[in-house]
Parts: structure tokens; C-alpha cells; sequence
């Protein structure tokens, strides 16, 4: 079975700042990861996805993410913050090829701050 | 827009009743899955459909049952509601239903039980 944890559930950066928000798998097969972002009262996009191709996975609106299989991580960052950056991020695993449970973590809340 | 159309976007019932909820995919996609997101349980995988098919089963109640017709939408029915059936269902549609693909959810079904 495979499972994520995020760690802090509330982020808060100064805009401008650089923005690291931490997730940690288990899995037993190699697995797909995933971040996610929510912005309120609208469903989950993706912004990035590792599929076993390169570590370093670049995603929609400057965030990267980077395999860090030694470390099971997947943390997500961006260089520099905005303030339409404020939301609900996900991160999430499935793993095998069939196996479509896929398991969210609890979700942190980046605040960005003027 | 994700393409993953949710109806209604609303519902407030009473215990004990019954309510279904309805999930179009994104044009050409084969598989859609359903989640439940809730405060105290996160978001929870509650079933996958592929081509009308049940492929992966998550947390999902037996009061609750799901299928998915040969036009590809997809219903969610939940049975002898209880306070904690209260949650946002989203529905997500993927291509080819397997682990590495892309999930689209759609912007959600708020049910609220009195």
C-alpha cells in the first residue's frame, strides 16, 4: 500500500520568497507521484506528476518538484511566490501499473504575504 | 475548465434519504474515479470505473454504490444518509484509467446532510 505525508499542513511566505512545501512517500513499488493545487471552492488541478522519467520535474506556474528516492521525498518548490499562488496544495501517489488507489496527503495551505 | 462536468454543484438532503450524483469525463477519456473530501478524513478514494467496468475499489461505505454507463457518465448514489455522509464529492476522469495517468477532477458536488 502506498501512503504520502505532508509535512506542515499551514505554509505561510512573504511574496517574493522562495516557497518549499515537504511530502514524503511509502510506497512498496516504484511509484507515480503527484502534487496537486486547490484553490477554494473549485477542484484539484495538476501541477506536476513523476512518472520514473527525470527526477527533476518541472510543472505549471514556475513549481518544480524533485525524486528523491534515497530520501522518499517529492517536495515541492518555486523560486520566487506570488499571491496567486495562495491555495490548497496535494501531494499524492499511486503506484503499480493497475493500481489505481490513489492516496492524497492531508494537504498543506500556503498563505503568501504581501 | 478540466472538462469534468459535476452536477449538482449543491445538495441538501435529511437523514435516512438518498441522493445520486452525476459525473461527466472529459471528451475521450475512459476511466472516472470518485473522491470524497471531508474535514476530519482528507480526501479519500472512494471507486474507479474504466469503460464501465469496476477496476479499483478505496474506503468506499456500502450505503454507497457507483456505475457507469455506456455514454461514460458516471453516478455516485449514497443511501440511508447520516451526518457524516456531509462532504464534497469530486469526481476525476483519466484517460486509459491507469496509475501514471492524469486524473481531471471536476469542481465538485457539496452534499450537506440536516
Amino acid at each position: 500500500a502506498q501512503s504520502v505525508t505532508q509535512l506542515g499542513s499551514h505554509v505561510s511566505v512573504s511574496e517574493g520568497a522562495l516557497v518549499l512545501l515537504r511530502c514524503n512517500y511509502s510506497s512498496s513499488v516504484p511509484p507515480y507521484l503527484f502534487w496537486y493545487v486547490q484553490y477554494p471552492n473549485q477542484g484539484l488541478q495538476l501541477l506536476l506528476k513523476y512518472t520514473s522519467a527525470a527526477t527533476l520535474v518541472k510543472g505549471i506556474n514556475g513549481f518544480e518538484a524533485e525524486f528523491k528516492k534515497s530520501e522518499t521525498s517529492f517536495h515541492l518548490t518555486k523560486p520566487s511566490a506570488h499571491m496567486s499562488d495562495a491555495a490548497e496544495y496535494f501531494c499524492a501517489v499511486s503506484g503499480g501499473y493497475n493500481n489505481n488507489d490513489m492516496r492524497f496527503g492531508a494537504g498543506t495551505r500556503l498563505t503568501v504575504k504581501p | 475548465d478540466s472538462g469534468v462536468t459535476q452536477t449538482p454543484k449543491h445538495l441538501i438532503t435529511a437523514t435516512g434519504q438518498r441522493v445520486t450524483l452525476r459525473c461527466s469525463p472529459r471528451s475521450g477519456d475512459l476511466s472516472v474515479y470518485w473522491y470524497q473530501q471531508s474535514l476530519d478524513q482528507g480526501l479519500q478514494f472512494l471507486i474507479q470505473y474504466y469503460n464501465g467496468e469496476e477496476r479499483a475499489k478505496g474506503n468506499i461505505l456500502e450505503r454507497f454504490s457507483a456505475q457507469q454507463f455506456p455514454d461514460l457518465h458516471s453516478e455516485l448514489n449514497l443511501s440511508s444518509l447520516e451526518l457524516g455522509d456531509s462532504a464534497l464529492y469530486f469526481c476525476a476522469s483519466s484517460v486509459a484509467g491507469v496509475s501514471a495517468d492524469t486524473q481531471y477532477f471536476g469542481p465538485g458536488t457539496r452534499l450537506t446532510v440536516l
